[in-house]
C-alpha cells in the first residue's frame, strides 16, 4: 500500500519569500508522486509528477519538487512566493500495481502575506 | 472547453432523499473516479470504472452506488442520504498506460440538512 505525509497543515509566508512544503512517502513498490493544488471553491489542479524519470520534476506556475528515495521524499518549491499561491496544496501516491489508485496526504494550506 | 465536468456544482437536499451527480469527460481517457473531499479537506477515493468496469470500490456504505454507461461518463447515486454524507466529491479521470496522472472535475457540494 502506498501513503503520503504531509508536514505541516499550514504555511505562511511572505510575498516573495521562497515557499517549501513537505511531503513523505511511504511505498512497497516504485511510487508515482504528485503535487495538486485546490484553490478555494475549485477543483483540483496538476502542479506537477514524478515518474521514476528526472528526479527533479519542474511544474507549472513556478514550482518544482525533487524526488529523493533515500529520505522517501518529495518536498514541493517556490522560490518566490506570489499572492496567488494561496491555496490548499496536496501530495499523492499512486502505483501501477495498484491501479493508480491516488492516496492524498492531508494537505497544506498556504497563506502569503503582503 | 471543460476536460471534466459534474453537474451540478452544488446540491442542497434532505435526510432520506435519493440524489445523482454526473460526471462527463471529454479528455478521450478509459478510467474515471470518483473521490469524496470530507469538511477537513481529506480526499478519499471511492470507486473508480476501467472502460465500464469497476476496478477500485473501497469501503464505502452500499447506498453508493456508481455507473459509467460508457468510457466518458461516470455517475454517481446516493440512497438515503445521511448528514455524514455532507461533503466534496469530485469526479478524476485518467488514461491507462498513458500515465498515472488524474485529471480532475469541479467538485459538488453536497449539503444533507
Amino acid at each position: 500500500a502506498q501513503s503520503v505525509t504531509q508536514l505541516g497543515s499550514h504555511v505562511s509566508v511572505s510575498e516573495g519569500a521562497l515557499v517549501l512544503l513537505r511531503c513523505n512517502y511511504s511505498s512497497s513498490v516504485p511510487p508515482y508522486l504528485f503535487w495538486y493544488v485546490q484553490y478555494p471553491n475549485q477543483g483540483l489542479q496538476l502542479l506537477l509528477k514524478y515518474t521514476s524519470a528526472a528526479t527533479l520534476v519542474k511544474g507549472i506556475n513556478g514550482f518544482e519538487a525533487e524526488f529523493k528515495k533515500s529520505e522517501t521524499s518529495f518536498h514541493l518549491t517556490k522560490p518566490s512566493a506570489h499572492m496567488s499561491d494561496a491555496a490548499e496544496y496536496f501530495c499523492a501516491v499512486s502505483a501501477a500495481s495498484n491501479d493508480y489508485k491516488l492516496s492524498f496526504g492531508a494537505g497544506t494550506t498556504v497563506t502569503v502575506r503582503a | 472547453d471543460t476536460a471534466v465536468s459534474q453537474t451540478p456544482k452544488y446540491l442542497v437536499t434532505q435526510m432520506g432523499n435519493d440524489k445523482s451527480i454526473k460526471c462527463e469527460q471529454n479528455l478521450g481517457h478509459d478510467t474515471m473516479y470518483w473521490y469524496k473531499q470530507d469538511s477537513k479537506k481529506f480526499l478519499k477515493i471511492m470507486f473508480s470504472y476501467n472502460n465500464k468496469e469497476l476496478i477500485i470500490n473501497e469501503t464505502v456504505p452500499n447506498r453508493f452506488s456508481p455507473k459509467s454507461p460508457d468510457k466518458a461518463h461516470l455517475n454517481l447515486h446516493i440512497n438515503s442520504l445521511e448528514l455524514g454524507d455532507s461533503a466534496v466529491y469530485f469526479c478524476a479521470s485518467s488514461q491507462s498506460g498513458g500515465g498515472p496522472e488524474q485529471y480532475f472535475g469541479p467538485g459538488t457540494r453536497l449539503t444533507v440538512t
